[in-house]
């Protein structure tokens, strides 16, 4: 079947810090590869995406890339913010035959300190 | 442009009743899929209604079952509710029939707690 693992959190870094939240998945076909955030409250909202193997997504200084060979998809960013705090999922879709559905990690929460 | 909306935002039943939830996906979606998040934990997928039909499922009892209207909005009502139901229940619709690489928007979800 198809599943993600995650980095366990939490995570607790400083501001400016570099951050790294690992991500492998087992797919039963070529999946598409998220990573999507959730803020305290609300629901999940998409951070990046990649949909073939070696793509690099990006969005807001955050970046992943789509490594086939290693079945990883790894979170960084340079330098985190406060406002990063929140829990992050990686996930992964495959939509061959009726596969169409988002699997997830379990979550990673991060909380940066000022 | 009015994102995927979902009511109501928080609902207290008691073990055995029965619940609806609802969905508005976002202006120009046509697929909505329903996902359970317990406390904790990543989203786990219910399932997904297309053309008012149930395309795809999860690994959920009948208990769950949905519906899907013309204007595309959805239903996810859940019966004989037991206390592990309790979760967040999220909405999240995408265009296109929701292929692999469509995106898919969540709503800010209905959180269910059940006594």
């Amino acid at each position: 079947g198809n599943s993600v693992t995650q980095m366990e959190g939490p995570v607790t870094l400083s501001e400016e810090a570099f951050l790294t939240i690992n991500c492998t998945y087992t797919a039963t076909g070529y999946p598409s590869l998220f990573w999507y955030v959730q803020y305290p409250g609300e629901g999940l909202q998409l951070l990046l995406k990649a949909t073939k193997a070696d793509d690099k997504g990006s969005n807001k200084g955050f970046e992943a890339t789509y490594r086939k060979e290693t079945t990883s998809f790894h979170l960084e960013k340079g330098s985190v913010q406060v406002s990063d705090s929140a829990v992050y999922f990686c996930a992964l879709r495959i939509s061959s035959g009726s596969a169409r559905q988002l699997t997830f990690g379990s979550g990673t929460q991060l909380t940066v300190l000022p | 442009d009015a994102g995927v909306t979902q009511s109501p935002t928080h609902l207290i039943k008691t073990r055995g009743q029965q619940v609806t939830l609802r969905c508005s996906p976002k202006s120009g979606h046509d697929t909505v899929s329903w996902y359970q998040q317990a406390l904790g934990q990543g989203p786990q997928f219910i399932f997904q209604y297309y053309e008012e039909e149930e395309r795809q499922r999860g690994n959920f009892p009948d208990r769950f079952s949905g519906h899907q209207f013309p204007n595309y909005s959805s239903e996810l009502n859940v019966n004989a509710l037991l206390l592990g139901d309790s979760a967040l229940y999220l909405c999240a619709s995408s265009p296109d029939g929701g292929g692999r690489t469509s995106p898919l928007h969540f709503g800010n979800g209905t959180r269910l707690t059940v006594t």
